[in-house]
């Protein structure tokens, strides 16, 4: 079966300071990978996703960056994070079939100090 | 355009009540999915129910019930007899256009509180 991995969990950080997501997928492969956040009590806001190994589209300009350097995995970046970037960010994976849902991981909680 | 609206931002009810979520949709496609995600207090989104836009059957799962109205775009959730762990964001999606990596179309989510 398939299992999606983000870590960390929680995690606090000062402005300013670099930024690493990760989020791993097993038991599958060459599946869509997406980065969702969500700010306090609001919905899914879509960050970027990827269809491919190298491949990644971005939904919002902002200080964030993702990247797919092998076929399971995916992660999320910022060079200098900003206060608006706390919150709570998912990854999650589908077949890409647009019939199929996408599974998530259990997220991480990201607080900016 | 694609768009999924949850109007119920928040409900809460008493346990055992029974309570329906909204969910009303928008697109162009002329097939397409319904999904229905749970977010408990502990954050990961949990797959609930797929439904095709070919089939408007009612579909029932233990306390759960949907009810997909293709005349009125509506695809409604019910919790019969509610309980305490139903707690939790409720969240529809629609599916993206077909082809489109983009995928799924959410909505803003429903916040249910069941007090004991």
């Amino acid at each position: 079966s398939q299992t999606i991995h983000q870590w960390p969990a929680t995690l606090v950080q000062p402005v300013g300071s670099p930024l690493s997501l990760e989020c791993t997928v097993e038991g599958t492969s060459n599946p869509n990978l997406y980065w969702y956040r969500q700010a306090a009590g609001r919905g899914l806001q879509l960050l970027f996703y990827s269809v491919g190994i190298g491949q990644i589209s971005s939904e919002v300009p902002q200080n964030l960056s993702a990247s797919r350097p092998q076929d399971r995995q995916f992660i999320l970046s910022s060079k200098k994070l900003l206060l608006s970037d706390s919150g709570f960010y998912l990854c999650a994976w589908s077949t890409g079939a647009f019939n199929q849902p996408q599974h998530f991981g259990d997220g991480t909680r990201l607080s900016i100090l | 355009a694609q768009k999924v609206t949850q109007a119920q931002t928040e409900i809460s009810v008493v346990e055992k009540e029974d309570v329906t979520l909204d969910c009303v949709y928008e697109t162009r496609d002329t097939t397409y999915y319904l999904f229905w995600y749970k977010q408990p207090p502990s954050g990961e989104l949990v797959f609930l129910i797929r439904r095709n836009s070919f089939d408007e059957q009612n579909e029932i799962s233990g306390r759960y019930s949907w009810n997909f109205q293709k005349s009125t775009s509506s695809f409604n959730f019910t919790i019969t007899a509610s309980q305490v762990v139903d707690s939790a964001v409720y969240f529809c999606a629609l599916s993206g256009p077909k082809g489109s990596a983009r995928q799924l179309t959410f909505g803003s989510g429903t916040q249910l509180t069941v007090l004991p």
